[in-house]
């Protein structure tokens, strides 16, 4: 079955300190990997889309990598206002089913000034 | 500004009432999908529409019907809301380049059935 597992599921960091969230997945005919931002009682927000190995995108203080099985998203010297759910998600070849996105449970973001 | 609305935002009704959430984007896109998410869950697709008059039912299972008549519009109806509908709605659509899936979502709409 096609999995999409995140972790840690909650992470707390203080304001300048580093560090990086996963995203394991197990999925046949990989098509996309997303990342988003989700705020509370929002919708998701996009921020990335990684589509093979070795492929990496940047911005601001965030920067998303893609291998065969895991995508990492590092964030750089975080701020208050990172404090967010990151979600990653994964569109596959289906053979004709729909092509909505696969997600995982996310990672609860805290970022301590 | 090219974006995507949904309302209303939050919704509180009583259990048998009839439902419509809207769904409406300016982005130009074909594809549209609706998305469920409980509180600490995942985002499970429910509906996903590749155009005008063009409706799928997604990897949940799901008591609600879509229409999709416009591009722009594509509204979800429950028939009789029941306790168990309780839950964020999301709707989000894609472009119509072929090597482009990325999906930008809604505010969503906070549906509570008492």
């Amino acid at each position: 079955e096609d999995q999409v597992t995140q972790s840690p599921e909650a992470l707390r960091l203080q304001e300048g300190e580093s560090s990086s969230l996963n995203c394991s997945y197990t999925v046949s005919g990989l098509r996309g990997l997303f990342w988003y931002r989700q705020d509370p009682g929002k919708g998701p927000e996009f921020l990335f889309t990684l589509y093979s190995a070795g492929e990496e995108k940047e911005k601001e203080r965030l920067k998303a990598t893609l291998t065969k099985k895991e995508s990492f998203l590092h964030i750089t010297a975080p701020k208050p206002e990172d404090s967010a759910t990151y979600l990653c998600a994964v569109n596959m070849y289906s053979g004709g089913g729909a092509d909505g996105l696969t997600f995982g449970k996310g990672t609860h973001l805290i970022i301590q000034p | 500004e090219a974006d995507i609305y949904q309302t209303p935002r939050y919704l509180v009704i009583g259990t048998g009432k009839k439902i419509t959430l809207e769904c409406s984007q300016t982005m130009g896109h074909d594809k549209m999908y609706w998305y469920q998410q409980d509180p600490g869950m995942e985002l499970h697709l429910i509906h996903y529409s590749y155009g005008v008059n063009s409706t799928e039912k997604g990897d949940l299972s799901s008591e609600s019907t879509v229409s999709r008549i416009r591009t722009e519009h594509f509204p979800l109806t429950l028939e009789s809301a029941r306790p168990s509908h309780t839950s964020q709605y999301l709707c989000a659509s894609s472009g119509r380049t072929e090597v482009s899936y990325e999906q930008y979502f809604g505010p969503g709409t906070r549906l509570t059935v008492t």
